[in-house]
């Protein structure tokens, strides 16, 4: 169906747990992005990776931590987090290369995050 | 800063007709690119259409196309012989050229299609 893979697709923590949410991608992209999607809003862009390289952190707090191992794998590691950050989380890949801004963005099915 | 505005929060149209859903957006910049993404019940956000700014020719991708009017600072959706599978929200999205460029999405409108 996709060429991008999220896990899990839904997660129940609570506010101590530490979780991890992963990204793959499997068309060969070399630029990733984390998405936020609430309810009645925008889509927020969290973090942007380029060739491996973090390129954007958009004033997300510290209790989302990204990582990029390679060019396939995308994660967003999670800890002490609050209700508000319930949501659906999107992973997404494009071409990369010297102009991130101008590739077209392919989504995964997203994690839908729920914070007790 | 770059913003992109969908005022219509839902539309309904019936199956085989034709919707036209709408987008404007805001920048001082000449160079862009706009897009049309669905996502349908499922999550799965899919690209619909794509229009570079510099081309005044508007897009077309089989019974989806836009009409694409720069000076207007818009960029509307059309969907011909609409199909039950077109049920989704739909994101119009905007993003400069050049690197580092962030995607700047609308809040979307749910489209219906009755049977």
């Amino acid at each position: 169906e996709t060429g991008v893979t999220q896990t899990p697709r839904h997660l129940v923590m609570g506010m101590t747990n530490k979780k991890s949410l992963k990204c793959e991608q499997h068309l060969g992209h070399n630029a990733m992005y984390w998405y936020k999607q609430s309810a009645k809003k925008p889509l927020e862009l969290m973090f942007v990776y380029n060739f491996k390289e973090q390129t954007e952190n958009n004033s997300v707090p510290s209790r989302f931590s990204p990582e990029c191992p390679n060019s396939s794998h995308l994660f967003l590691h999670l800890h002490t987090l609050q209700p508000e950050d319930s949501a659906l989380y999107l992973c997404a890949s494009s071409q990369g290369q010297n102009a991130v801004g101008t590739d077209t963005q392919y989504f995964g099915p997203g994690t839908r995050l729920t914070v007790l | 800063a770059q913003t992109v505005t969908q005022s219509q929060p839902e539309m309904s149209v019936q199956e085989a007709e034709t919707v036209t859903l709408s987008c404007t957006y805001d920048t001082s910049e000449n160079n862009y690119y706009l897009f049309w993404y669905k996502q349908p019940p499922s999550r799965q956000m899919i690209l619909v259409i794509r229009q570079e700014a510099y081309k005044q020719q508007n897009a077309t991708e089989n019974r989806f196309s836009v009409n694409f009017q720069k000076a207007a600072k818009s960029f509307s959706l059309k969907i011909s012989d609409s199909q039950l599978g077109d049920t989704a929200m739909y994101f119009c999205a905007f993003i400069l050229t050049g690197a580092n460029s962030k995607l700047t999405f609308g809040k979307g409108i749910t489209l219906s299609v009755r049977p």
